[in-house]
């Protein structure tokens, strides 16, 4: 079965800051891996995805991730985090099985200091 | 834009009362997902379908029932309300249906729901 970890439930960084967020993933086969972002009060949103090629993905806001097979894991990175990044990220892997089931991490929270 | 639209943000219900969640995407996917989000648990999944009238069950579809009439409409039952199912319900959408699906998720707002 399909799972995701994502190790850290909340992290603090100051504004300007670099981020790492973690992620590492259990499948059987290359994954479809994705992080989404989630404001609060709302839903969530992509942010990037890796199906396969390049192994470090852009993604909006400034994000980026790299797929590292070797690790099992698909770390999102931001170079310099604003304000505005305060949020929490979830990592996702899928889909599984034909279906079209998406299995996602326990999300990380993200609390951005001046 | 793709949207997708879950009809009420907030309802407190009782327990007992039966609860109708409803969602609609206005962007032609065959797929749509019903998940839970409890803190420290992430998404769970409770049903999807990929098709008008087909179901499937997710992770933890214990305590609810899905339907979907439209294509475009996906709704979440709770026959029963209990106090274990207060929690924020996402719907969600993405093209491609069975076997051809790119993953990608597009969601709603949300739903939270308190059960007293």
């Amino acid at each position: 079965a399909q799972s995701v970890t994502q190790p850290d439930i909340h992290i603090t960084v100051s504004e300007g800051a670099s981020l790492e967020l973690r992620c590492n993933y259990s499948y059987g086969a290359t994954p479809y891996l994705f992080w989404y972002v989630q404001s609060p009060g709302q839903g969530l949103q992509l942010l990037l995805k890796y199906f396969s090629g390049d192994t470090l993905v852009q993604g909006i806001k400034g994000f980026e991730a790299e797929f590292k097979r070797s690790q099992s894991s698909f770390n999102l990175r931001k170079p310099s985090v604003h304000w505005s990044d305060a949020a929490e990220y979830f990592c996702a892997v899928g889909p599984s099985g034909g279906y079209q089931k998406v299995t996602f991490g326990t999300g990380t929270k993200l609390q951005v200091i001046p | 834009d793709v949207k997708v639209t879950q009809s009420s943000r907030y309802l407190v219900k009782r327990t007992g009362e039966k609860v109708f969640l409803e969602c609609v995407q206005d962007m032609d996917h065959e797929n749509m997902f019903w998940y839970r989000q409890d803190p420290g648990l992430g998404l769970r999944l409770i049903y999807f379908s990929y098709d008008v009238k087909m179901k499937e069950k997710g992770d933890i579809p214990e305590g609810y029932s899905v339907s979907r009439e439209k294509k475009e409409r996906f709704s979440l039952i709770l026959e029963s309300a209990s106090t274990n199912q207060t929690s924020m319900y996402l719907c969600a959408s993405n093209s491609g249906g069975r076997g051809r699906n790119t993953g990608e998720l597009f969601f709603g707002e949300g739903s939270r729901l308190t059960v007293l």
